[in-house]
């Protein structure tokens, strides 16, 4: 079993704040990273996919950056808005054509 | 294509009834993933599919699902004798094993059931 880890479990920021949650996971057996952003009532995106250490990764406002040495990824929100309000989930692959598992995703949500 | 798609996109049965839902992922997709996600929790793994077969089944599912992928394309998801505690989202997804790496899933909008 997979052990995957999100922290915080949920979020709450006031619209442009800059907020960054993490995603733990084990380092052997890495291969790559999922991000994914599930906003209520639509089906989860993918946000990136990562796979070398100390890599960064960034789609507008958000980023994300990789340690699979020590396992564990940060999903970076610069300058939040209330669209940005969603669950955001990560799933390690460990390149062995396994299963997909997620965490239990950070909740974000964001205000005006 | 459209997606992955998901039907029906709720379900509402009394308890003890039988349910099944389809799913029809991207054409190309040879693996196929069902999850399912309750409230306050991130998707849980149920069962997933390499072209028609089925590689493993979770260990917390009991025997009254099913999951099959006869052609290995479409798949459907039967709960046999539903329960209560069956209500959830259950959602679909499929992605493309290139060599043993996974690339992005892409997910359905999910079937809701809610057993009564």
């Amino acid at each position: 079993i997979l052990n995957v880890e999100q922290s915080p479990q949920s979020l709450h920021v006031q619209e442009g704040d800059s907020t960054n949650f993490t995603c733990s996971f084990p380092s052997s057996n890495f291969y790559a990273l999922h991000w994914y952003r599930w906003e209520t009532a639509k089906s989860p995106e993918a946000l990136f996919v990562m796979t070398l250490n100390g890599d960064e990764k960034k789609k507008g406002r958000i980023s994300a950056t990789l340690n699979t040495k020590e396992g564990y990824s940060y999903l970076y929100i610069k300058g939040s808005q209330p669209e940005d309000s969603a669950t955001y989930l990560c799933a390690p692959d460990t390149g062995t054509a396994s299963k997909l598992t997620f965490g239990t995703g950070t909740r974000l949500q964001v205000t005006l | 294509d459209t997606g992955v798609s998901q039907d029906p996109r709720h379900k509402i049965t009394k308890r003890g009834q039988n349910v099944t839902f389809r799913c029809d992922p991207i054409s190309e997709h040879n693996r196929l993933y069902w999850y399912r996600q309750t409230l306050g929790q991130g998707p849980e793994f149920l069962t997933y599919f390499q072209n028609e077969a089925q590689l493993e089944k979770s260990r917390l599912l009991s025997d009254r699902f099913s999951a099959e992928r006869p052609k290995g394309s479409f798949s459907t998801l039967e709960i046999q004798r539903t329960e209560q505690g069956d209500s959830a989202m259950y959602l679909c997804a499929s992605s493309l094993i290139r060599g043993q790496s996974n690339t992005e899933a892409f997910f359905g909008q999910g079937t809701r059931l809610t057993v009564v």
